[in-house]
C-alpha cells in the first residue's frame, strides 16, 4: 500500500492565482482531512469529509474548497490564493475516525507570493 | 477553551540519553490523547493513542502515560537515537459527538538528538 499520497511536493503560486492540491489514499478509509501547518504552530483542519460525496469545514475553512466524488481521492483547491495561504497542508485519512489513528501523506509546501 | 499545550518547545540531547516530554490540555469532555512524531520535511505519524481509561501505553522505546485527573500526558523516549531527532506532537480528542473527532494539535516538541 502506497498509503496517502499527496501531490505536487512543492508550488509557488502568485496572488490571485488558483490550484488544487491532490490528496489520494488506497486503504478504503471512509474519512478524510485536510490539515494546514503554518511554523511554529500546531495542526489546523480545514475540511474533512466521513465518505464519498460529504464533506464539511473545520476550523479554518475561507478560501478553501473540497469534493469527494470517490472514497480514495480528496482534492483541496485554492481559488484566489492569497500569502496568507502560505503553509504546509496535510492530507490525513483513517477508518474508525475517534479511535483509530489519521495516516498524514507527506506535505504540500505552498508559497504564495 | 480547549488548548493543548507541550513542553519544553524544544530539547537538545545527547545519543543514548533519556527524555521526557510533557504535555498539558485543558480540552473537555476529553476523548482520547495521542502522540505523533514528525520528521522535518514529512506527515506526522502516529505512536500512541490513548483513552481515558489507559494509564501506560508503550511503543517500542516510546512510553506515554496519561493522568486525566490532572489532564497531564508525557512521552518518554529510553536510549535515544539519533533517528529520534524529530518534532513530537501531542492531540487531544474532544468528545463532542459527531464523526469530526475535534481534533486539538499542541505545537510539537522539538527534539535534537547529538551523537
Amino acid at each position: 500500500n502506497a498509503g496517502v499520497t499527496q501531490t505536487p511536493k512543492f508550488r509557488i503560486l502568485k496572488i490571485g492565482q488558483s490550484m488544487t492540491l491532490q490528496c489520494t489514499q488506497d486503504m478504503n478509509h471512509n474519512y478524510m482531512y485536510w490539515y494546514r501547518q503554518d511554523p511554529g504552530m500546531g495542526l489546523k483542519l480545514i475540511y474533512y469529509s466521513v465518505g464519498a460525496g460529504i464533506t464539511d469545514k473545520g476550523e479554518v475553512p475561507n478560501g478553501y474548497n473540497v469534493s469527494r466524488s470517490t472514497t480514495e481521492d480528496f482534492p483541496l483547491r485554492l481559488e484566489l490564493a492569497a500569502p496568507s495561504q502560505t503553509s504546509v497542508y496535510f492530507c490525513a485519512s483513517s477508518y474508525l475516525e475517534r479511535i483509530n489513528e489519521q495516516f498524514f501523506g507527506p506535505g504540500t509546501r505552498l508559497t504564495v507570493l | 477553551k480547549n488548548q493543548v499545550e507541550q513542553s519544553p518547545q524544544s530539547l537538545i540531547i545527547l545519543e543514548g540519553k533519556n527524555c521526557t516530554l510533557q504535555c498539558n490540555y485543558t480540552v473537555s469532555p476529553f476523548s482520547n490523547l495521542r502522540w505523533y512524531k514528525q520528521d522535518t520535511g514529512r506527515g506526522p505519524v502516529s505512536l500512541t493513542i490513548m483513552t481515558f481509561s489507559e494509564n501506560t501505553k508503550s511503543n517500542g522505546r516510546y512510553t506515554a502515560t496519561l493522568d486525566a485527573d490532572t489532564k497531564q500526558s508525557s512521552l518518554h523516549i529510553t536510549a535515544s537515537q539519533l533517528s529520534d531527532s524529530a518534532s513530537y506532537i501531542c492531540v487531544v480528542s474532544a468528545d463532542y459527538g459527531g464523526s469530526q473527532g475535534n481534533l486539538i494539535f499542541g505545537k510539537g516538541t522539538k527534539l535534537s538528538v547529538k551523537p
